[in-house]
């Protein structure tokens, strides 16, 4: 059974990067055909689609948040992070970090980490 | 970008009743890329429906999904005390992938 986790800071300072890493546990971030993907949730809000790191290394961006995203891949560590940068109070929210298949959906995702942008 | 619709926004609904949610595309969506999730307070989004009408694993057979191109259907067809939460749908065939913006299924 796939198992995710993310974790890092909980608050951060406007204009910094957000960095945060998630976890897999019970599959491998670099085999089959899935999608690991970061979504995020602010505040009584609707669920917004970050981006994706593909199996092979690809990856593809949400426009909105294309020139501030970064997602990347440790296969030794089994994880994949996201980092965003010049934050905003905006860009507080829930976030997620989510696997899915090819047409299946996102089936498996993690408990979720409050990021509040705050001085 | 295509830009999913849920109505209503707020379904209020008694347990036992029938459950039926809308969500209606911009463009048209494959149908093998349509999913809906359940979400309660406090916890991560939970799969339902993939492919616009499959069931994922584990999911009881009380919720179906329906529809093709612009406009999907989940339907609850007896509400359970636990049915009562947050539901979304989902497009990934294109990209960005969206969601819609919610019907919050309560308690009348």
């Amino acid at each position: 059974q796939v198992q995710l986790q993310e974790s890092g800071p909980g608050l951060v300072k406007p204009s910094e990067t957000l960095s945060l890493t998630c976890t897999v546990s019970g599959g491998s971030v670099s085999s089959g055909s899935y999608y690991w993907s970061w979504i995020r949730q602010p505040p009584g809000k609707g669920l917004e689609w970050i981006g994706y790191i593909y199996y092979s290394g690809s990856t593809n961006y949400n426009p909105s948040l294309k020139s501030r995203v970064t997602i990347s891949v440790d296969t030794s560590k089994n994880q994949f992070s996201l980092k965003l940068s010049s934050v905003t109070a905006a860009d507080t929210a829930v976030y997620y970090c989510a696997k899915r298949g090819y047409s299946y959906g996102y089936g498996y995702w993690g408990q979720g980490t409050l990021v509040t942008v705050s001085s | 970008e295509i830009v999913l619709t849920q109505s209503p926004g707020t379904l209020s609904l008694s347990p036992g009743e029938r459950a039926t949610l809308s969500c209606r595309a911009s463009q048209s969506v494959s149908s093998s890329y349509l999913a809906w999730y359940q979400q309660k307070p406090g916890q991560a989004p939970r799969l339902l429906i993939y492919g616009a009408s499959s069931r994922a694993t584990g999911i009881p057979d009380r919720f179906s999904g329906s529809g093709s191109g612009t406009d999907f259907t989940l339907t609850i067809s007896r509400l359970e005390p636990e049915d009562f939460a947050v539901y979304y749908c989902q497009q990934y065939g294109s990209s960005p992938e969206t969601f819609g913006q919610g019907t919050k299924v309560e308690i009348k």
